[in-house]
């Protein structure tokens, strides 16, 4: 079965500094990973996908995402935070067939001035 | 113009009425998808439909129905609506050629049940 874990439910970041978002996955086949964004009063949009192309995945709006199999991770990076990327944030899951995906339960990113 | 709409975008009602929520999209996608966000429990699959003849319960399917009228068109209906069925309500779908299965969402339903 696969599976989706966020770390942190919140997190708060200063404008210009790193943001980093966690994500962890189980799957017992090869998976496809995503992370989704959701601006207040809008619906998920795609931010970035792992294929299994390659393991460091640029996304847009600055963001990129590295697959590391060994940890089972799909971690979120940005290097500079600013005040628009401020929205919830979702990893999902699907399998090699396509089926279904798995969502986790988000993380949403407040940025500071 | 969106190419997931969802209708309405917003809706109050009381408990025991019964409700139907739209999706249309113009992707020409074959699946469709209804999920419910609660705060902290991320999205949760109520129902998906890979194509006009082919519904399917997702992991909380109870309290609720499904009709997909059209490639197009997947509604989603609550018979006897509950105040915990209050939630933002989400139609996504996706292309049954992408293996991916890579989802676009439409804008949300925002549902408070009195």
């Amino acid at each position: 079965a696969q599976s989706v874990t966020q770390l942190g439910s919140h997190v708060s970041v200063s404008e210009g500094a790193l943001v980093l978002l966690r994500c962890n996955y189980s799957s017992s086949v090869p998976p496809y990973l995503f992370w989704y964004v959701q601006y207040p009063n809008q619906g998920l949009q795609l931010l970035l996908k792992y294929t299994s192309a390659a393991t460091l995945v640029k996304g847009i709006n600055g963001f990129e995402a590295e697959f590391k199999k060994s940890e089972t991770s799909f971690h979120l990076t940005k290097p500079s935070a600013h005040m628009s990327d401020a929205a919830e944030y979702f990893c999902a899951v699907s399998d090699t067939g396509g089926f279904k995906t798995i969502f986790g339960a988000g993380t949403r990113l407040f940025v500071k001035a | 113009d969106a190419d997931v709409t969802q209708t309405p975008r917003n809706r109050i009602t009381k408990t025991g009425k019964r409700i139907m929520l739209e999706c249309s999209q113009t992707k020409g996608h074959d699946r469709m998808y209804w999920y419910r966000q609660d705060p902290g429990l991320g999205l949760r699959l109520i129902y998906y439909s890979f194509d006009v003849k082919d519904i399917n319960k997702g992991e909380i399917s109870d309290g609720y129905s499904v009709s997909r009228q059209a490639q197009a068109k997947f509604s989603l209906s609550l018979e006897s609506a509950i105040p915990n069925q209050t939630a933002l309500y989400f139609c996504a779908t996706s292309d049954a050629g992408d293996s991916t299965d890579t989802q676009y969402f439409g804008p949300g339903t925002r549902l408070t049940v009195l």
